[in-house]
C-alpha cells in the first residue's frame, strides 16, 4: 500500500487566493482526519470524517476553511480566501474503525501564504 | 480536545544513554495512548501504543508505561542511537481522534 497520499507537497500562494489541499486515504480505512501543524500550536485537529460524513468540524478555524469527502478515496481541504496566518503544514490521516486504532499520516502539505 | 501536556520540549542525550519523555492527560475517558515519531519533512509515524488495560509495554529498545490513576504515561528509549533523533509526540484518544502533546525534540549525539 502506498500509504496516505497528499498533494501538493508544497504550496506557495498570495494572500486572498483560494488554496485546495488533497488527500487520498489508505484503501479500506473509513476514518479520515485533517490536522494542522504549527510551531506555536503543535498538531491541531481540524475535521474528522467517518464513512465520508463529517462528524466533527469544531477545529475548523473559521468559515474560510471547508472540507469535503465526496467518496471513500478522496478528500479536500479548501481555504478561501487564504491569509498569511494560515501558513502551516497540513496533514491528512486515516485509520480503520473509529477508536483505539493506529492513525496513518500522509507526508503533509507545507502551505505558505505571502 | 482536552490538553495533553508533554515534557521536556527538547532533550539532548549521548549515544547509548536512555531518554525519557513524560506526558499527562486530563480526560478520564481516554483509554488509548499512542506515541508518534516525526522525522524532518515527514508525517508522524506510530512507534508504540498502549491501552488502558495494560501498565507497561515494550518493543525492543522502546517502552511505554501508563499510570491511569495519576493520568500520566511515559516513553522510554534505551541505548539511544543517532537515528532516534526526531520529534516525538504523545497523544491520548478519548474517542475517535487523537489529542497530541506539543512534542519533544530529541537529539542523540554520537
Amino acid at each position: 500500500d502506498a500509504g496516505v497520499i497528499q498533494s501538493p507537497r508544497h504550496e506557495v500562494t498570495e494572500m486572498g487566493q483560494e488554496v485546495t489541499l488533497r488527500c487520498k486515504p489508505i484503501s479500506g480505512h473509513n476514518s479520515l482526519f485533517w490536522y494542522r501543524q504549527t510551531m506555536m500550536r503543535g498538531l491541531e485537529l481540524l475535521i474528522y470524517f467517518n464513512n465520508n460524513v463529517p462528524i466533527d468540524d469544531s477545529g475548523m478555524p473559521e468559515d474560510r476553511f471547508s472540507a469535503k469527502m465526496p467518496n471513500a478515496s478522496f478528500s479536500t481541504l479548501k481555504i478561501q480566501p487564504s491569509e498569511p496566518r494560515d501558513s502551516a503544514v497540513y496533514f491528512c490521516a486515516s485509520k480503520r474503525g473509529q477508536e483505539n486504532t493506529e492513525a496513518f499520516f500522509g507526508q503533509g502539505t507545507r502551505l505558505t501564504v505571502v | 480536545g482536552e490538553n495533553v501536556e508533554q515534557h521536556p520540549s527538547t532533550l539532548s542525550v549521548q549515544e547509548g544513554d536512555s531518554a525519557v519523555i513524560k506526558c499527562t492527560y486530563s480526560d478520564s475517558a481516554s483509554n488509548y495512548f499512542p506515541w508518534y515519531k516525526q522525522e524532518l519533512g515527514k508525517g508522524p509515524q506510530l512507534i508504540i501504543d498502549i491501552r488502558s488495560n495494560v501498565g507497561e509495554k515494550k518493543d525492543q529498545r522502546i517502552a511505554v508505561t501508563l499510570n491511569k490513576t495519576a493520568k500520566h504515561f511515559s516513553l522510554h528509549i534505551t541505548e539511544t542511537q543517532p537515528e532516534d533523533s526526531a520529534v516525538y509526540f504523545c497523544a491520548d484518544s478519548p474517542g475517535y481522534a487523537l489529542n497530541f502533546g506539543k512534542g519533544t525534540s530529541l537529539l542523540v549525539t554520537p
